[in-house]
């Protein structure tokens, strides 16, 4: 079973503050994925990358930026936080071929 | 843009009882995946079909491999542990990309 690790799981944070929410999969997993949750909304893509170093945007880019330090690592980065952020936020990872996502557990953030 | 619809939206049942969940897609879909989410918010993978059908215990998924425009999950013998939030996520073609439903909320009572 592949894993997929998130910290933190809970964040707080006010407006216009700096957030990091780092993803780990420990599979050797080519594609990385953030996404977030809203309600009504299902889960949209935010940004995703396809190896180290590489980045490609999602659906909802506007408000993050990302990175993919290693194979197993990808952090999501919000610099100036806004309340619009609060969200559920997810991270996936799966392999360079037809397969499926595996998510991680999910990070609730909420921006006051 | 592409677009996964899920029917229903919401689902009330009793124990015992059998259902049925479907996901529509606007266009051609190369994979489907299904997902349970808990009272927790955790994601709990039920599912990946590229083509055909797949069962699990009581769960059972199909993904309409003529077409490709569709997907059902059959729930058999209902359980309290079965509620929760059942979301299909389809990629089209080699985007590598999942496009998810809205989900539909499922309340299993005695």
């Amino acid at each position: 079973e592949a894993a997929v690790t998130q910290s933190p799981r809970n964040k707080v944070t006010v407006t216009g503050g700096n957030v990091t929410l780092s993803c780990r999969q420990t599979n050797s997993h080519n594609y990385m994925y953030w996404y977030r949750q809203d309600t009504g909304h299902g889960l949209r893509l935010i940004h995703y990358s396809y190896g180290a170093g590489n980045l490609q945007i999602g659906d909802v880019p506007d408000g993050y930026k990302a990175t993919r330090t290693t194979q197993e690592d990808f952090f999501l980065l919000l610099e100036l936080a806004s309340p619009s952020q609060t969200s559920l936020y997810f991270c996936a990872s799966r392999t360079g071929g037809a397969l499926e996502q595996y998510f991680g557990p999910g990070t609730r953030l909420t921006v006051l | 843009g592409d677009q996964v619809e899920q029917s229903p939206s919401a689902l009330s049942l009793h124990e015992g009882t059998d259902s049925a969940l479907r996901c529509n897609f606007t266009t051609t879909m190369r994979s489907v995946q299904w997902f349970r989410q808990n009272s927790r918010g955790s994601l709990i993978s039920l599912f990946y079909l590229a083509s055909g059908t797949k069962e699990n215990g009581r769960l059972k998924s199909a993904f309409d491999s003529k077409e490709r425009r569709y997907s059902t999950l059959h729930i058999r013998d209902a359980q309290l542990e079965d509620s929760g939030t059942y979301f299909c996520a389809a990629e089209k073609g080699n985007t590598r990309k999942l496009i998810f439903g809205l989900g539909t909320t499922l309340q299993v009572q005695p």
